[in-house]
């Protein structure tokens, strides 16, 4: 039974350039949440998606970021137009269903923005 | 904004030294979960503590979730180098039930 995958594990990309960051739930799962983790800090909260819908977006930045969970295929964190500042360890997890149930994490993706 | 706070930041230890973690916060949390890190890799799931004074031990891990719900400890006895990581508690507030807020970590290492 896979866990969570997220590709790619390491993402390098040039200033202006986007960024798209692949999360594939484990099986079964319909609900999947994305946190960033700067260096030498805990993780953050950026959004909540189930299949089709944005649940909470409260800690996704005002521009540039955006995600979506599409009925068939992994769900996708874009970044446009990065910055350094957007370089960071970005993790998912799954849930099989929401409220008090257990995440799921997957290895993450380092993105370096050069 | 809530706000989970860990410590000791830093901790070095020598193998067979007991160690305790502390998670503070001035909210209240419905449920509250330990993780462990390893270097590279996502938050692994130690356990999940819902009752307020709950306490819940996994081998040589004891955890244990405040009367009041807002605090919890983590103590490892008899310390291993397989213990070293980055420990990050979790919470749940009554209002978001699905988001995670992370503590800022504790980072132990377990020396021979």
């Amino acid at each position: 039974n896979a866990g969570v995958m997220q590709n790619p594990r390491h993402l390098v990309r040039r200033r202006g350039q986007e960024a798209r960051l692949r999360c594939s739930p484990m099986k079964g799962h319909s609900h999947v949440y994305w946190y960033r983790q700067l260096p030498e800090e805990g993780l953050k909260f950026m959004v909540y998606l189930q299949k089709e819908n944005i649940i909470d977006e409260s800690g996704m930045p005002k521009e540039r970021f955006s995600a979506e969970f599409p009925k068939e295929g992994p769900s996708i964190l874009r970044i446009q137009q990065v910055v350094r500042g957007d370089s960071a360890a970005y993790f998912c997890a799954s849930s099989l269903v929401q409220g008090t149930d257990t995440q799921y994490f997957g290895p993450g993706t380092r993105l370096t923005v050069l | 904004t809530q706000l989970l706070e860990q410590s000791p930041q830093f901790l070095s230890i020598q193998e067979g030294e007991n160690l305790t973690v502390y998670c503070n916060s001035s909210s209240v949390f419905s449920s509250l979960q330990w993780y462990r890190q390893e270097p590279g890799e996502g938050p692994v799931l130690l356990v999940t503590v819902v009752t307020g004074g709950e306490v819940k031990k996994l081998k040589r891990l004891t955890f244990q979730f405040g009367d009041a719900r807002k605090d919890s400890s983590l103590h490892i006895t008899a310390a291993q180098p397989g213990d070293t990581g980055l420990y990050l508690c979790a919470g749940k507030n009554t209002g978001t039930a699905s988001k995670l807020t992370f503590g800022t970590g504790t980072r132990l290492q377990v020396t021979l």
